[in-house]
C-alpha cells in the first residue's frame, strides 16, 4: 500500500516564473486536499477535489493559484507569477469519502523557495 | 479567527511519563476531530481521531479525550517514548460533506531519555 506521493519535495524558484506539484493519492482515494504551511503555523486548506470535481476553494487561493485532477487520480498545482509570499510546505492530502467520517492521509509536501 | 487553539507551542517530558497535549475550538459545528503527528522535512502522520459522539478513543499508547461542554480535547501519550518526539497538530471537521480540516498551530513534545 502506497502513500500520497508528491513531487518534486523542493523547488526553488524565482519570483515571477511559474511553478507546478504533482500529487498522487493512495489508489481508490476519492478525495485529494491541497494543503499549504508556513513556519510556526498548522496546514491550511487550499481546494480539494472529489474525484475529478473541484469542490471547495479556499480565499487564500489567490486567481494566480490553479488545481486540477483531470482524470480524479493526480492532481497539479500551478501557482503562476510566484511571489516571495507564496514561498511555503504545500501538502497535499487524499481520503476514502464514504458519507461517513474520513481521514485524511498526507504526502511529504513540496517545499518551495521563492527568491 | 483561530478556531482551533494549541495554547502550548512546546512541550517537554520524561521518558516513561505521561504527555498531554491539548487542543482547544470554538466552532460548535465540528463533529470529527484528529491528532497528527509531524517530523521535520515531512508531511503530517495521522495518529487518532474520535467523533463528536463519543468521549474517549484509545488506540494503543494513545488516547484521545474529548469535552464537548468545554470544547476541549487532549491527546495522552503513555508511557513517552523519545521517538514520539515530534510536533502534534490537532484539526478539526465541521462537516460530513466537507472534510475540510481546520488544524491548531501545533505543539513540539520532547521526549527526554
Amino acid at each position: 500500500d502506497t502513500g500520497v506521493s508528491q513531487n518534486p519535495r523542493h523547488k526553488i524558484t524565482k519570483r515571477g516564473q511559474n511553478v507546478t506539484f504533482r500529487c498522487d493519492p493512495i489508489s481508490e482515494h476519492n478525495r485529494l486536499y491541497w494543503y499549504r504551511q508556513t513556519l510556526g503555523q498548522g496546514p491550511e486548506f487550499l481546494t480539494y477535489f472529489q474525484n475529478e470535481a473541484q469542490l471547495e476553494k479556499s480565499r487564500l487561493l489567490s486567481d494566480r493559484f490553479s488545481a486540477e485532477r483531470p482524470k480524479g487520480s493526480f492532481s497539479t498545482l500551478e501557482i503562476q507569477r510566484t511571489e516571495q509570499g507564496d514561498s511555503a510546505m504545500y501538502l497535499c492530502a487524499s481520503s476514502l469519502w464514504t458519507r461517513q467520517m474520513e481521514t485524511q492521509y498526507f504526502g511529504p509536501g513540496t517545499r518551495l523557495l521563492v527568491l | 479567527d483561530q478556531q482551533v487553539k494549541q495554547n502550548s507551542p512546546s512541550l517537554s517530558v520524561q521518558e516513561g511519563r505521561i504527555s498531554i497535549l491539548n487542543c482547544d475550538y470554538t466552532n460548535s459545528m465540528f463533529d470529527y476531530f484528529l491528532w497528527y503527528k509531524k517530523y521535520p522535512a515531512e508531511g503530517p502522520t495521522f495518529l487518532i481521531s474520535i467523533s463528536s459522539i463519543k468521549d474517549k478513543n484509545e488506540d494503543g499508547r494513545f488516547t484521545v479525550f474529548l469535552n464537548k461542554s468545554a470544547k476541549h480535547l487532549s491527546l495522552h501519550i503513555v508511557p513517552s517514548q523519545p521517538g514520539d518526539s515530534a510536533v502534534y497538530f490537532c484539526a478539526a471537521s465541521g462537516s460530513s460533506n466537507t472534510g475540510k480540516l481546520i488544524f491548531g498551530q501545533g505543539t513540539t513534545l520532547q521526549v527526554k531519555p
